[in-house]
């Protein structure tokens, strides 16, 4: 595709709710990130995929956050049992390479989320 | 852990002058590098400059310019002729393997 593209635009769920977010990579792109974005704050790294694999799962807060790249493209990041600290824009970028180099993380426009 | 400090939560400019933001970071690392991100109200992050640690050369892009620090651990942004478009969050980045580093940003506003 032309650029990262990420569905829904906004979701808003309640309290203890199941939500997934999607991300659409630029095609061809085999590194794919997950950021989230706090009100007022800079981006924060989730979850880095390089083809299907999870290589750093490092950001992710804690066992209710999951994300699948089950065929090397599109990925899916899950919120199990909302809370409303989970209110944020969630962001999905992606990269020809990983790594070292000074290659460019393309940033898609971000899900955000609001959890009532 | 890496860090990356941006002291001017808010900066404005008098459009076609010139303008710096600053960002400071720390890390133990020798390799790295170094992004300007603009976030304009749509929320998608554009880059707008980078710069390879190794690199003492400062990188520009057309009205974009930086001021790399090395021993300073400082990579400062120069926008000069501000144009009204230019108007938006600013994100200073660090990334030595993988994952972008962000600092919390600093709001551009552009006058007429």
């Amino acid at each position: 595709g032309a650029g990262v593209s990420q569905t829904p635009s906004n979701k808003v769920t309640e309290k203890g709710k199941y939500v997934e977010l999607r991300c659409d990579p630029i095609s061809g792109h085999t590194a794919l990130y997950w950021y989230r974005q706090s009100l007022g704050q800079g981006p924060e790294f989730l979850i880095y995929f390089q083809g299907t694999g999870a290589a750093d799962d490092s950001g992710l807060p804690n066992d209710r956050f999951f994300a699948v790249r089950p065929e090397g493209s599109v990925s899916t990041l899950k919120i199990q049992r909302t809370e409303r600290g989970d209110s944020a824009v969630y962001l999905c970028a992606s990269s020809s390479m990983a790594g070292t180099g000074i290659y460019e993380q393309y940033f898609g426009p971000g899900t955000r989320l609001t959890v009532t | 852990a890496q860090t990356v400090t941006q002291s001017q939560p808010e900066m404005s400019v008098q459009e076609a002058e010139t303008v710096t933001l600053s960002c400071t970071y720390d890390t133990s690392e020798s390799d790295y590098y170094l992004f300007w991100y603009k976030q304009p109200p749509s929320r998608q992050m554009i880059l707008v400059i980078r710069q390879e640690a190794y690199k003492q050369q400062n990188a520009t892009e057309n009205r974009f310019s930086v001021n790399f620090q090395k021993a300073a651990k400082s990579f400062s942004l120069k926008i000069s002729d501000s144009q009204l478009g230019d108007a938006a969050m600013y994100f200073c980045a660090y990334r030595s393997a993988d994952k972008l580093i962000f600092g919390t940003g600093t709001r551009l506003q552009v006058f007429p």
